[in-house]
């Protein structure tokens, strides 16, 4: 079975704090997504990665960056968090192609 | 640009009744379409897909999904619900980047509950 890990499930930081959220999947896929779900507005991509060190924007990708130095591991960085940005945060992966993606138990992010 | 709509926030249903979910599109050229299922603090489980053949498509857990292109539709289907299908389900079609690659768009989810 397909396991997507997330550092962390729950995090509280301050406004302006510089916040990183780990992923780390063990299938080793090719793709790599984080997304933000927030109610009402189901999931909206903030960045892809279909290589180590390539990446592509998403549909919500400002105040956001990302890094993938290895092929398992995807992080997205927060540069100066802002209360805007308090949201769960999923992370998933998936082989080329069509195949579908698995995700990880998300990190529930509170910025204050 | 490719969209996907949820048109019901919550659906309610009986335990042993069947339960639709209904899901619509927009997409240019053929359609890639997927079900996820969430429950409560965990992440989204892939349910089943659609991309070409059968109209109607067997996934996990029971439920299926028919493809309706007249009517743009993907609507999720159980014949008998489950007090444990209570959750989130979201729909989601595929869409491209530059480059080829390829995303998924999701909807904005719809609440089941189902009620002894």
């Amino acid at each position: 079975d397909v396991k997507v890990t997330q550092s962390s499930r729950y995090l509280v930081k301050r406004t302006g704090e510089k916040v990183f959220l780990e992923c780390v999947q063990d299938m080793d896929h090719e793709n790599m997504f984080w997304y933000r779900q927030d109610p009402g507005l189901g999931l909206r991509l903030i960045y892809f990665s279909y290589d180590v060190k390539m990446k592509e924007k998403g549909d919500i990708p400002e105040g956001y960056s990302v890094s993938r130095e290895k092929k398992e591991r995807f992080s997205l960085i927060l540069e100066s968090a802002s209360t805007n940005q308090t949201s769960m945060y999923l992370c998933a992966s998936r082989r080329e192609g069509n195949q579908p993606q698995h995700f990880g138990d998300g990190t529930r992010l509170s910025i204050l | 640009a490719q969209s996907v709509a949820q048109p019901e926030d919550q659906v309610n249903v009986a335990e042993g009744n069947p339960l639709t979910v209904k899901c619509t599109y927009s997409v240019s050229g053929n359609p890639y379409l997927f079900w996820y299922v969430q429950y409560p603090n965990r992440g989204l489980q892939f349910l089943l897909k659609y991309i070409t053949g059968d109209n109607l498509v067997k996934g996990s857990y029971g439920f299926e999904a028919e493809f309706n292109k007249s009517q743009t539709s993907f609507h999720l289907k159980k014949p008998s619900a489950l007090v444990s299908d209570s959750a989130l389900y979201f729909c989601a079609v595929r869409d491209f980047f530059s480059g080829g690659y390829n995303k998924l768009i999701f909807g904005a989810g719809t609440r089941l509950a189902v009620h002894p």
